[in-house]
């Protein structure tokens, strides 16, 4: 069975421009975490998706924002990137309880 | 919100030491507490879980014991080997009758001295 998996791996933008980040859960889980991971540094909890709706969102501003399809799959748009948001981004899917990750999407902003 | 706080930072120990990393939460609702494992460059790694029905839960030589009362929950290795030189993160979460989202600890980076 195959585990959950994000696209792309690297992502290098220019600081201004829009990133779409996107995670395929675990076959059956049908809720979707994002986190950001900042270099030595923790999870932030960024978003939640399950039934293909948003049921909570962290302390993050509104143009990092997403949504989930149909299928369960998830998409993470951050909107007019800064600096600051380098970081490996997380994704991890759930199906009543354990929560597993993907490898994560690795974004740079210049 | 939860919040759950992580000791220590960072852990340095012989191998074949033990190792104890200990996390307390906040929120007295939150009954599921999952231990992750990222190597460096790698994901996070489910590598052992408790609910708060039990009191402790061990898996060969990883152990976690969670004190429901003093709201701290410890994640204790024994017989260290040099593959268990990670980043460790505990989490706590609500788990009712479905999915809910982790509120993760600091982490700790621990290095297993040969």
């Amino acid at each position: 069975e195959a585990g959950v998996t994000q696209s792309p791996t690297h992502l290098i933008k220019t600081r201004g421009q829009q990133a779409t980040l996107r995670c395929s859960p675990i076959s059956g889980h049908t809720s979707v975490y994002w986190y950001q991971q900042a270099l030595g540094l923790g999870l932030q909890f960024l978003l939640w998706y399950d039934e293909g709706e948003e049921r909570n969102r962290g302390n993050f501003p509104p143009r990092f924002s997403g949504r989930q399809f149909p299928n369960y799959s998830s998409e993470l748009n951050v909107n007019a990137l800064e600096l600051e948001d380098s970081a490996l981004y997380l994704c991890a899917s759930s199906l009543v309880g354990r929560s597993f990750f993907g490898q994560g999407t690795r974004l740079t902003v210049v | 919100g939860e919040n759950v706080e992580q000791h220590p930072s960072t852990l340095s120990v012989q191998e074949g030491d033990s190792a104890v990393i200990k996390c307390t939460y906040s929120d007295s609702a939150s009954n599921y507490f999952p231990w992750y494992k990222q190597e460096l460059g790698k994901r996070p790694q489910l590598i052992i879980d408790i609910r708060s029905n039990v009191g402790e839960k061990k898996d060969q030589r990883i152990a976690v014991t969670l004190n429901k009362t003093a709201k701290h929950f410890s994640l204790h290795i024994t017989e260290t080997q040099p593959e268990d030189s990670a980043v460790y993160f505990c989490a706590a979460s609500k788990m009712d009758f479905g999915n809910e989202k982790l509120t993760f600890g600091t982490g700790t980076r621990l290095t297993i001295i040969p």
